[in-house]
């Protein structure tokens, strides 16, 4: 059973360029987190989605980010108009549980290191 | 968000076992105690998660005493494949909350 597919694993953008960073979860499971992190850092909860919905997106800043995850293919996190304050590691996870329930696991992929220049 | 309170960092050897203690005095009835571990340039991968008392796994053992405010992540004979970030989370739902963790490294 593959675990969480992320692409790519670096990506440079210039200055007010587009990213695009893309989420496929484990297989069976169809819940899907988003999580940055900084150097030195902990994670930081960005976003989750299930098919076609977002759920919580508490933690996305509310401008230029966005993201989805349609009802065929990976999740996608977009991030507009980058700065360099957008730089960092991005992790997509996934999980088969309910939020809520009392014991859950999220699975993390391999994340994808945003560079802006 | 909750947040749990653990030491920045830890040296120990190859065949010691080490443990790491994690402060969560507002913990709440329904949290559950969970740990993950991270390497350089890769996502967190879960280790082990208990409500109280003792859980042991493969890989660890975690103590939980009954008032829930603490917890420890005991690592039986650690080796240098070991070195890595620890983090401590509390809760449940949707969203981990991690704090910087613990960087733990093992020398020969």
């Amino acid at each position: 059973n593959a675990g969480v597919m992320q692409n790519p694993r670096h990506l440079v953008r210039r200055r007010g360029q587009e990213a695009r960073l893309r989420c496929s979860p484990m297989k069976g499971h169809s819940h899907v987190y988003w999580y940055r992190q900084l150097p030195e850092e902990g994670l930081k909860f960005m976003v989750y989605l299930q098919k076609e919905n977002i759920i919580d997106e508490s933690g996305m800043p509310k401008e230029r980010f966005s993201a989805e995850f349609p009802k065929e293919g990976p999740s996608i996190l977009r991030i507009q108009q980058v700065v360099r304050g957008d730089s960092a590691a991005y992790f997509c996870a996934s999980s088969p549980q309910e939020p809520g329930h009392l014991s859950y696991e999220q699975y993390f992929g391999p994340g994808t290191r945003l560079t802006v220049t | 968000l909750a947040k749990t309170t653990q030491p920045i960092s830890m040296d120990s050897y190859e065949g010691q076992e080490v443990n790491i203690t994690c402060s969560h005095n507002n913990i709440a009835t329904n949290d559950y105690i969970t740990w993950y571990q991270q390497f350089p340039s890769q996502g967190p991968r879960f280790i082990i998660q208990g409500y109280k008392t003792k859980v042991t796994n493969e890989v660890a053992s975690l103590f939980i005493p009954a008032d829930r405010k603490s917890s420890t992540l005991s690592l039986p004979r650690v080796s240098l494949s070991d070195t890595a970030v620890y983090y401590c989370l509390q809760g449940g739902g949707n969203k981990l909350t991690f704090g910087t963790g613990t960087q733990l490294k093992v020398e020969l």
